[in-house]
């Protein structure tokens, strides 16, 4: 059972557009999402997070959106650069507030093309 | 240091044998955190230190692994007796809190 899921493996993109990426979870607990992205050979590297009670994070090029009510969120990354190319996952802090374990979506590769 | 650090980056080992990775969390972070990441992009929860002490160890397979966190040595994570499904790349993480965490680069366990 899947409890966050990135229902879009891929995305290419134009450099200088807006990329969305898009992530659904099903468990209500959960109250803390991050995005991180991904290099091959290298470990994820945290991009931008948010917290449950509120509704959007943003830090320079990139912003995060969270809609609680339909349990999505979604992180934007405007302008998108080639070097912005990499696997995006999405995560969730598990709930029980004492584990701290993040929940990992399968990712969505983003690919920007010059 | 600033940055998470896991040796060794690459381990071969013949099934049945024993291997052992190793993490140094970032300087002044609490939490230590341990990943398995097979079948491309899924990531599996193993293991979480709070400094030396187990917080949460509901992702560990109880036989063959075990892991440690001991004061002012690098965290631990061992495996005996290797299987063929034990292939994966093994992240660790480090966190001040229980929000954000950062990873280290991995090490790719080959067994064969």
């Amino acid at each position: 059972d899947q409890q966050v899921k990135q229902n879009s493996p891929s995305l290419s993109v134009q450099e200088g557009r807006i990329s969305i990426l898009n992530c659904d979870y099903t468990n209500s607990m959960f109250d803390y999402f991050l995005w991180y992205k991904k290099y091959p050979a290298e470990g994820p590297t945290f991009l931008i997070s948010i917290s449950s009670i509120k509704d959007k994070n943003e830090d320079g090029r990139f912003t995060v959106f969270l809609n609680k009510s339909a349990k999505h969120l979604s992180l934007h990354i405007v302008p998108s650069q080639p070097g912005d190319s990499a696997v995006y996952f999405c995560a969730a802090i598990r709930p029980g507030g004492s584990q701290g374990n993040l929940i990992f979506g399968k990712g969505t590769k983003l690919s920007v093309k010059p | 240091g600033e940055e998470v650090a896991q040796t060794p980056k690459h381990l071969v080992r013949g099934e049945g044998q024993k291997a052992k990775l190793y993490c140094a969390p970032i300087k002044g972070h609490s939490y230590v955190f341990w990943y398995q990441q097979v079948l491309k992009n899924e990531f599996k929860f193993l293991i979480s230190f709070q400094n030396e002490n187990v917080f949460d160890e509901t992702g560990m397979p109880k036989e063959r692994f075990s892991a440690k966190c001991l004061p002012n040595s690098p965290c631990s994570l061992e495996i005996q007796a290797t299987k063929l499904e034990d292939s994966a790349v093994y992240f660790c993480a480090s966190s001040q809190w229980l929000y954000e965490q950062y990873f280290g680069p991995g090490t790719r366990l080959t067994v064969t």
